[in-house]
C-alpha cells in the first residue's frame, strides 16, 4: 500500500475553509484515497474517499490531482467542533475474507479550528 | 439508528481475567471488525467478519477471540488477560467490502 506524507498540524480561522494536503506519491492505479477523522477520544470518523475524479459530500470535497500523487480534503466551513487529527490512507478497494486488510492510520495532521 | 454501540465504556481487569467486549450495529451491515490502538502504533486490526457466521484473523489476533452468530452483534472475548491489551478497543462495521467504516465510540481498557 502506498505511503502518505501529511503535515502534522494546521491552524485554520473559524468559518474558513480548512484545506488539508496529502501526499501519495507511490500510489498504485487501483488504490482509493480514503480521509478519516478523530476527535480527541471518539472513534475515527469516516469523512470521504475517492479514485481519480473529484468528490464532495455533505461533510467535505475531495481534490486529487490529475497524476494522483497528492490530495487535498477541503472542509468549505470549519466550525470549532471539526477541531480533530484527520488522517489520509491510501487502500485498494475493499477486503475480503482470506486478506487481513486493514486501515492503518499514520501519525496525521492535528487540525486546530480557532475561534 | 444508534450506529455502533460498544459496552462497557471503561473496564479494569485483573491480569489472567477475562471479559467480553461487546459490540452492535442497527445499520444492517454484513462487515464488522476489530481494531485496537495504542499510542504511536496507530489502529491495528484484531479480528473481522464478513457476514454472520464468517470470522477472520487480522493483525494482532492473539489473546482475542470473536463469534458472529447474528448480524448485529459482534463481540470480543479476551481470554485471560495481561497488561500488554491494555489499550482502547474500536468495533467498526460497513456494508460493503470498501473501507468507508463506522466506528463505535470505544471501550478504553486497563489490565494492571
Amino acid at each position: 500500500d502506498a505511503k502518505t506524507t501529511q503535515p502534522p498540524s494546521m491552524d485554520c480561522a473559524e468559518g474558513r475553509a480548512a484545506n488539508l494536503p496529502c501526499n501519495h506519491s507511490t500510489i498504485s492505479g487501483n488504490e482509493y484515497v480514503y480521509w478519516y477523522r478523530q476527535i480527541h477520544s471518539q472513534g475515527p470518523q469516516y469523512i470521504i474517499h475517492g479514485l481519480k475524479n473529484n468528490e464532495t459530500n455533505e461533510m467535505a470535497s475531495l481534490i486529487i490531482t490529475e497524476d494522483r500523487k497528492s490530495s487535498t480534503l477541503i472542509l468549505p466551513h470549519a466550525t470549532l467542533r471539526d477541531t480533530a487529527v484527520y488522517y489520509c490512507i491510501v487502500r485498494v478497494g475493499g477486503f475480503s475474507s482470506g486478506s487481513a486488510r486493514q486501515l492503518t492510520f499514520g501519525s496525521g495532521t492535528q487540525l486546530t479550528v480557532l475561534p | 439508528n444508534a450506529g455502533v454501540t460498544q459496552t462497557p465504556k471503561f473496564q479494569v481487569l485483573k491480569t489472567g481475567q477475562s471479559m467480553t467486549l461487546q459490540c452492535a450495529q442497527d445499520m444492517n451491515h454484513e462487515y464488522m471488525s476489530w481494531y485496537r490502538q495504542d499510542p504511536g502504533m496507530g489502529l491495528r486490526l484484531i479480528h473481522y467478519s464478513v457476514g454472520a457466521g464468517i470470522t477472520d484473523q487480522g493483525e494482532v489476533p492473539n489473546g482475542y477471540n470473536v463469534s458472529r452468530s447474528t448480524t448485529e452483534d459482534f463481540p470480543l472475548r479476551l481470554l485471560s488477560a495481561a497488561p500488554s491489551q491494555t489499550s482502547v478497543y474500536f468495533c467498526a462495521s460497513s456494508y460493503n467490502s470498501g473501507y468507508e467504516q463506522y466506528f463505535g465510540p470505544g471501550t478504553r481498557l486497563t489490565v494492571t
